[in-house]
């Protein structure tokens, strides 16, 4: 099974800074037949479902504002806010789709 | 609009069943496969397993394998899980979500409310 793990845990980051998440997979989700990732990002607000923001390792998600941006392939992957807003406080977690799916342990992101 | 609305939540004893429900609206629910999706209480997101509602086809993981049953019915637009022989470590909330394909998971790209599942005795 590949195991998803992201760094940090947690981040606090100042209204208007970069907020950076990092995911690493234990083998490669590069699917080499059509050169694809395959890799989701997620935000988690509290008492919410998860929602979409970013599959295939980049394509922004329809109606996902333009701050959030993934990047990464092959085992190492970031999700990046470049301008924090106060409605991105939440919990960010990856997911890999190359076998069996299986999640990162969760990012929650703070405002400093 | 894309909706799924899950059942209300339920509280079990251990070695009970429960079945949850995932009523779908706002697309054509045969083109779609639907997971599901567990989040113990403070804890990170579990895959649960997958089913096709085009052909019935499922896979689910490993370690629930044993005890999970996932169908729909393609006359309600309604997806299903069943979990048997429930353990205290199976409090969570279980969601459902969306697949954009019929052959496999993929990502998800929408998702139920989520349904409250206790098991206590």
């Amino acid at each position: 099974d590949i195991v998803m793990t992201q760094s940090p845990d947690s981040l606090a980051v100042s209204l208007g800074e970069r907020a950076t998440i990092n995911c690493k997979s234990s083998q490669s989700v590069l699917y080499s037949s059509n050169n694809k990732n395959y890799l989701a990002w997620y935000q988690q607000k509290p008492g919410q479902p998860p929602k979409m923001l970013i599959y295939w390792a980049s394509t922004r998600e329809s109606g996902v504002p333009d701050r959030f941006s993934g990047s990464g392939s092959g085992t190492d992957f970031t999700l990046t806010i470049s301008s924090l807003q106060a409605e991105d406080v939440a919990v960010y977690y990856c997911q890999q789709y190359y076998n069996t799916p299986a999640f990162g342990q969760g990012t929650k992101v703070e405002i400093k | 609009q894309v909706q799924l609305e899950q059942s209300g939540p339920e509280v079990k004893k251990p070695g009970a069943s429960v079945k949850v429900s995932c009523k779908s609206s706002g697309f054509t629910f045969s083109n779609f496969g639907f997971n599901w999706v567990r989040q113990a209480p403070g804890q990170g997101l579990e895959w649960v397993g997958w089913v096709s509602a085009n052909n019935g086809n499922t896979n689910s993981a490993k370690r629930l394998q044993s005890r999970v049953t996932m169908t729909t019915d393609t006359s309600t637009s309604t997806a299903y899980m069943e979990l048997r022989n429930l353990r205290s470590d199976d409090t969570a909330v279980y969601y459902c979500a969306r697949s954009p394909d019929i052959h496999s998971w993929y990502y998800f790209d929408h998702w139920g409310q989520g349904t409250l599942v206790t098991v206590s005795s």
